[in-house]
């Protein structure tokens, strides 16, 4: 079974504060992705990573970067957290080329700054 | 731009009815497509996914699809509702040259009535 896992189910930080968030998949996927979910505005793609160190801006990246320096992992900092941030993160990973490979999901962290 | 469109984004059907849960695609191209389910603070699941070949997919839990090109329509059914379908559930595609990324839709609650 294809694991992907994220270091933290519920996180609450304050205002300011540097966040990371930290996604893992054991599948050796090329792609990984992280979106953030609001209620009624769906999945929207912050970045994805289509190899080691690579990184692409998705659809909302504005006060967020993101660190890929092993395959595995792909990292999701907020440099300075503020209250929009106030999300569910969810990170997914898949196989790159053109064939039709889905995206495998992670549980997600329900991130909340005070 | 390629776009997804969920009619309905809430649907709520009695126990042992049929769920219909309709998305339309913007492509000429037909896409590969999916459908995702997500449960109360999880991540997404694959349910299905159509690629080539057979119209009409199966996926898990009972759910089916059918691809209608004529339509770009790729809605999701199932003949009996049970308490455990209620969920939101995502349509999503994947066009060839996107590098592996995803157009989700906004998503659809299911409500199941007992």
């Amino acid at each position: 079974d294809v694991k992907v896992t994220q270091s933290s189910r519920y996180l609450v930080k304050r205002t300011g504060e540097k966040v990371f968030l930290e996604c893992v998949q054991d599948m050796d996927h090329e792609n990984m992705f992280w979106y953030r979910q609001d209620p009624g505005l769906g999945l929207r793609l912050i970045y994805f990573s289509y190899d080691v160190k690579m990184k692409e801006k998705g659809d909302i990246p504005e006060g967020y970067s993101v660190s890929r320096e092993k395959k595995e992992r792909f990292s999701l900092i907020l440099e300075s957290a503020s209250t929009n941030q106030t999300s569910m993160y969810l990170c997914a990973s898949s196989f790159s080329g053109t064939g039709p490979y889905e995206q495998y999901f992670g549980p997600g962290t329900r991130l909340t700054v005070t | 731009a390629q776009s997804v469109t969920q009619l309905g984004s809430h649907v709520s059907v009695s126990e042992g009815a049929l769920v219909l849960l309709r998305c339309n695609y913007s492509s000429s191209v037909p896409p590969y497509l999916f459908w995702y389910v997500q449960y109360p603070n999880q991540g997404l699941q694959l349910l299905l996914k159509y690629t080539t070949g057979a119209t009409l997919v199966k996926g898990i839990n009972g759910f089916e699809a059918e691809f209608k090109k004529s339509e770009t329509s790729f809605h999701l059914t199932k003949p009996s509702a049970h308490m455990s379908d209620a969920a939101e559930y995502f349509c999503a595609v994947r066009m060839y040259n996107q590098g592996g990324k995803l157009i989700f839709g906004q998503g659809t609650e299911l409500s199941v009535k007992p």
